[in-house]
């Protein structure tokens, strides 16, 4: 069974930087592009990025590029987004999603809330 | 980027009613749109892609049609656990975007 598990809440200073990981099995890590989605209290979602785990190639939304840090681990199966420079405007919850070819996202992790307090 | 339009916002319908929801593309995204099913302590369901075919294992009373910019989710005969969010998604090109959501409630 295909389980996208993600790492737990996280509460972040202003301007410090969080680190999420998401934990993927019941497939091959490196057969499958991870994406992350953004979605802010009350809101839709948004498109963060993704990474080619085999070949650690990523790409990322353009509002995204300096906020978002997309690494994985094929060691342990392990994507990892790395939000720096935090705002209350990064408070969200954040999804790492497998995507198949042309297929959309079919596997979703459970999301990670991210709480930017002082 | 390539703005997805989605309505109604919200709908209140009836379990066995039938409900469609809409979704216009800013472009033409050719076929290549999503539609995912939103569900408290759930994770996110892919219901659709490339606008009308099902994701295994999704009932065949959701459908979806539309190519180019227009895409209609309908959803037959409404079953109690069918009430939650829906989004449309393109993954036609990138930045992949998404619509603003649907809350799908029981009248």
């Amino acid at each position: 069974e295909v389980q996208l598990q993600q790492s737990g809440p996280e509460v972040g200073r202003p301007g410090s930087s969080v680190k999420i990981s998401c934990k993927a099995s019941g497939y091959t890590f490196t057969d499958y592009v991870m994406n992350w989605v953004k979605q802010s209290p009350g809101q839709g979602l948004e498109w963060i990025g993704w990474i080619d785990p085999e070949y650690g190639s990523t790409d990322y939304a353009e509002k995204f590029k300096k906020k978002a840090t997309l690494t994985a681990d094929t060691s342990s199966s392990t994507a990892y987004i790395q939000l720096s420079s935090l705002t209350s405007e990064d408070t969200a919850t954040y999804f790492c999603a497998r995507v198949a070819v042309a297929t959309g996202f079919d596997y979703w992790g459970q999301g990670v809330m991210v709480t930017v307090s002082s | 980027d390539v703005q997805m339009t989605q309505s109604p916002s919200y709908l209140a319908a009836s379990p066995g009613e039938s409900v469609s929801i809409s979704c216009k593309a800013s472009k033409s995204i050719n076929t290549y749109l999503a539609w995912y099913q939103e569900k408290p302590g759930k994770t996110n369901k892919l219901l659709i892609y490339s606008g009308s075919t099902l994701q295994s294992g999704t009932p065949s009373r959701f459908s979806g049609s539309g190519s180019g910019t227009d895409f209609t989710l309908t959803i037959r005969s409404l079953e109690p656990e069918d009430f939650a969010v829906y989004y449309c998604q393109q993954h036609n090109e990138y930045p992949l975007t998404f619509g603003s959501g649907t809350k799908l409630e029981i009248k």
